[in-house]
């Protein structure tokens, strides 16, 4: 069975410092690993993703996210926090074979919270 | 601009009855989620169809069950509301494979 776990419920940053937030996964195949991100009174916007290919992936608002499979890692980060990245941010994951509807594995959430 | 409009925004409903939540999406996606999220426990899928008429269980599909008669619609039923059914409950919609677009949510009040 896959997992995910986030490390660290709550993340604080000031504003213009590098922002990371870790995400470890277990699965028995080779992934595809996602990161969203939830504004308060949203639904949940898909910040990256790495299905195959170049493991450095890029995604909307200057966030990135690195897959490493020797360290089951795919933590994200962005250099420099701004006030409007204050939101909880999501981990998941999906073993890469079987059908194409897409069932995800969620982590728990990370909160970040951007100080002036 | 993609669109998944939840119905309701909020909901408050008595333990036993039957309560519908439903959901719209603007795209002509194959794929349809549902997801309840409660604090420190991510979101955690309830059942999701990839095309009209068909749909699979996810993780916590007891005492839920859908309905997608049409493919812009999907409905999330409870067929008798729990307390331990209060939560917020996401929609999601994709082309293919991973949900894309959520809707913004219905909060659930079952007391």
């Amino acid at each position: 069975a896959q997992s995910v776990t986030q490390l660290g419920s709550h993340v604080s940053v000031s504003e213009g410092a590098l922002v990371l937030l870790r995400c470890n996964y277990s699965s028995s195949v080779p992934p595809y690993l996602f990161w969203y991100v939830q504004y308060p009174n949203q639904g949940l916007q898909l910040l990256l993703k790495y299905t195959t290919g170049a493991t450095l992936v890029k995604g909307i608002n200057g966030f990135e996210a690195e897959f490493k499979k020797s360290e089951t890692s795919f933590h994200l980060t962005k250099p420099s926090a701004h006030m409007s990245d204050a939101a909880e941010y999501f981990c998941a994951v999906r073993d890469s074979g079987g059908t194409s509807y897409g069932k995800l594995t969620f982590g728990q959430g990370t909160i970040l919270t951007v100080h002036p | 601009d993609v669109k998944v409009t939840q119905s309701s925004r909020y909901l408050v409903k008595r333990t036993g009855e039957k309560v519908f939540l439903e959901c719209v999406q603007d795209m002509d996606h194959e794929n349809m989620f549902w997801y309840r999220q409660d604090p420190g426990l991510g979101l955690r899928l309830i059942y999701f169809s990839y095309d009209v008429k068909m749909k699979e269980k996810g993780d916590i599909p007891e005492g839920y069950s859908v309905s997608r008669e049409k493919k812009e619609r999907f409905s999330l039923i409870l067929e008798s509301a729990s307390t331990n059914q209060t939560s917020m409950y996401l929609c999601a919609s994709s082309f293919r494979g991973a949900p894309l677009h959520f809707g913004n949510g219905t909060r659930l009040t079952v007391t």
